[in-house]
C-alpha cells in the first residue's frame, strides 16, 4: 500500500506566476484534500475533491484551483502568485464512506516560496 | 464555526518529564477530535483520535489524551518525554462530512 506522494517537494515562483502542485493519494482513497499551512501556522482548508468534483471550499480566493483525475490524484493551481501565498502545501486523502472518525492521511507537503 | 485553541505555542520539558498539551475546541455539536504531529520538513503523521467509543485514547509513541466534554478539551499527554518527540503537534477537529480544522499548533522542545 503506497501512502500520498506529493511532488515537486520544493518550488521557488515569482510573484505573478502561475504554479502547480500534484498529490497522488493513497491506493483505495477517492477523497483528496488541500491545506496551506504558512510559517509557525497550523494547516488551513482549501479545497477537497471527491469522485472528480470539488465538494466544499474554504476561504481562499478563486485563483485557487483544483482538479482530480479518475484515477483519484490531484492537483493545486495557483494563478497570480502573491508573496502571501509562499507555504507548505498539504494534500490529504481519505476513503469513501468511512466512519465520521476516519483519519486523513498526508503527504510530506510541496514547500512553495514566493519572490 | 468550529475553532481549536491549543494553549501554548511552545513546551519545554526535561527528558523523563511529563508532556502535557492542551487542545480546548468550540462546537455546537460533539466533534471528532485528532492528534497530528509534525517533524521538520515533513507532513503531518497522526497520534490518535477519539471515536466516542472511549473517553481516554491511547495512540503511538506512548501519547494518550483524555476528552472531557463538560471542558471542552482533548489534553494530550505523554508520561515520560524523550528527545524523540521534539516536534510540532497540532489538534483537529472534525464534524461528520466536512473538513478537519486545525489549532495553531505548540512545538515541544525536550531538553537533555
Amino acid at each position: 500500500e503506497t501512502g500520498v506522494t506529493q511532488s515537486p517537494t520544493h518550488l521557488i515562483k515569482t510573484r505573478g506566476q502561475q504554479v502547480t502542485l500534484r498529490c497522488s493519494s493513497q491506493s483505495g482513497h477517492n477523497t483528496v484534500s488541500w491545506y496551506q499551512q504558512a510559517l509557525g501556522q497550523g494547516p488551513q482548508f482549501i479545497f477537497q475533491y471527491y469522485r472528480e468534483e470539488e465538494n466544499g471550499r474554504g476561504n481562499f480566493p478563486p485563483r485557487f484551483s483544483g482538479l482530480q483525475f479518475p484515477n483519484y490524484s490531484s492537483e493545486l493551481n495557483v494563478n497570480a502568485l502573491e508573496l502571501d501565498d509562499s507555504a507548505l502545501y498539504l494534500c490529504a486523502s481519505s476513503p469513501e464512506g468511512g466512519p465520521p472518525h476516519t483519519e486523513a492521511f498526508f503527504g510530506q507537503g510541496t514547500r512553495l516560496t514566493v519572490v | 464555526a468550529q475553532s481549536v485553541t491549543q494553549l501554548g505555542s511552545h513546551v519545554s520539558v526535561s527528558e523523563g518529564a511529563l508532556v502535557l498539551l492542551r487542545c480546548n475546541y468550540s462546537s455546537s455539536v460533539p466533534p471528532y477530535l485528532f492528534w497530528y504531529v509534525q517533524y521538520p520538513n515533513q507532513g503531518l503523521q497522526l497520534l490518535l483520535k477519539y471515536t466516542s467509543a472511549a473517553t481516554l485514547v491511547k495512540g503511538i509513541n506512548g501519547f494518550e489524551a483524555e476528552f472531557k466534554k463538560s471542558e471542552t478539551s482533548f489534553h494530550l499527554t505523554k508520561p515520560s518525554a524523550h528527545m524523540s518527540d521534539a516536534a510540532e503537534y497540532f489538534c483537529a477537529v472534525r464534524l461528520f462530512g466536512q473538513n478537519f480544522v486545525f489549532g495553531p499548533g505548540t512545538r515541544l522542545s525536550v531538553l537533555p
